[in-house]
């Protein structure tokens, strides 16, 4: 069974500070990785798309990696601002065949900066 | 260029009733997801429509249907309302150029929330 699992589950860390989320994948035959942000109440918003063969992809202050050989990726923020407070959810796509492609979320961190 | 719109935002209902959420996807986006995002379970994929034809289904029961139009905009019903049907509904739109392929980056709407008593 497809699962995505992400860590922690809750952080809270001091604006300016650096912070690195985790997520583990069991899913295959793998397709892309993303990396979403959704604020309280918002929908989710693309941070990075990462395919097999891209080992890191940075966004302003988000830098993702992807280690596909331990079905590991992080996402490292750099420098958080209060702005940074929210979920953050990563999301494997799996190819079903016959063109077909399933996506399987992770439950999300939530991450909390304060001042 | 506007983004995913979905309508209404807010919406209570009682247990039995059924609802219609609608989504209109970024202009060109031939693709339209509907998502579930509950506390306990995270983000559940419902269906993907594509071109008025519904090319994946996630594990709902019927109850949940949807439908897409020639304009590409897509509604989503929820029948015989339960308590579990709580929750904040998502649709995501993107730019597919064929029914086959990986779907590629999903711009996501503000989502529906739905609270059923």
């Amino acid at each position: 069974k497809n699962q995505v699992e992400q860590s922690p589950q809750s952080l809270i860390i001091l604006e300016g500070k650096n912070c690195t989320l985790q997520c583990n994948y069991t899913v295959s035959p793998f397709s892309n990785l993303r990396w979403y942000k959704q604020d309280t109440g918002r929908g989710p918003v693309s941070l990075t798309i990462m395919t097999f063969s891209e080992n890191t992809k940075s966004n302003g202050r988000y830098t993702a990696t992807l280690d596909a050989d331990t079905k590991q990726s992080s996402l490292h923020i750099t420098a958080s601002q209060l702005s940074d407070s929210a979920s953050y959810i990563c999301v494997v796509s799996a190819r079903t065949g016959a063109g077909s492609y399933q996506l399987t979320f992770g439950k999300g961190t939530k991450l909390s900066v304060i001042p | 260029k506007a983004g995913v719109t979905q309508t209404p935002r807010y919406l209570i209902k009682t247990r039995g009733q059924q609802v219609t959420l609608s989504c209109s996807p970024i202009s060109g986006h031939r693709s339209v997801s509907w998502y579930q995002q509950t506390p306990g379970q995270g983000l559940q994929f419902l269906f993907e429509y594509f071109s008025e034809t519904q090319r994946n289904k996630g594990n709902f029961p019927g109850r949940f249907s949807g439908r897409q139009f020639s304009n590409s905009r897509s509604e989503m019903n929820v029948s015989t309302l339960e308590l579990g049907d709580s929750a904040l509904y998502l649709c995501a739109s993107s730019l597919r150029e064929t029914q086959q392929g990986p779907p590629g980056e999903l711009f996501f709407g503000e989502g529906s929330r739905l609270t059923v008593l």
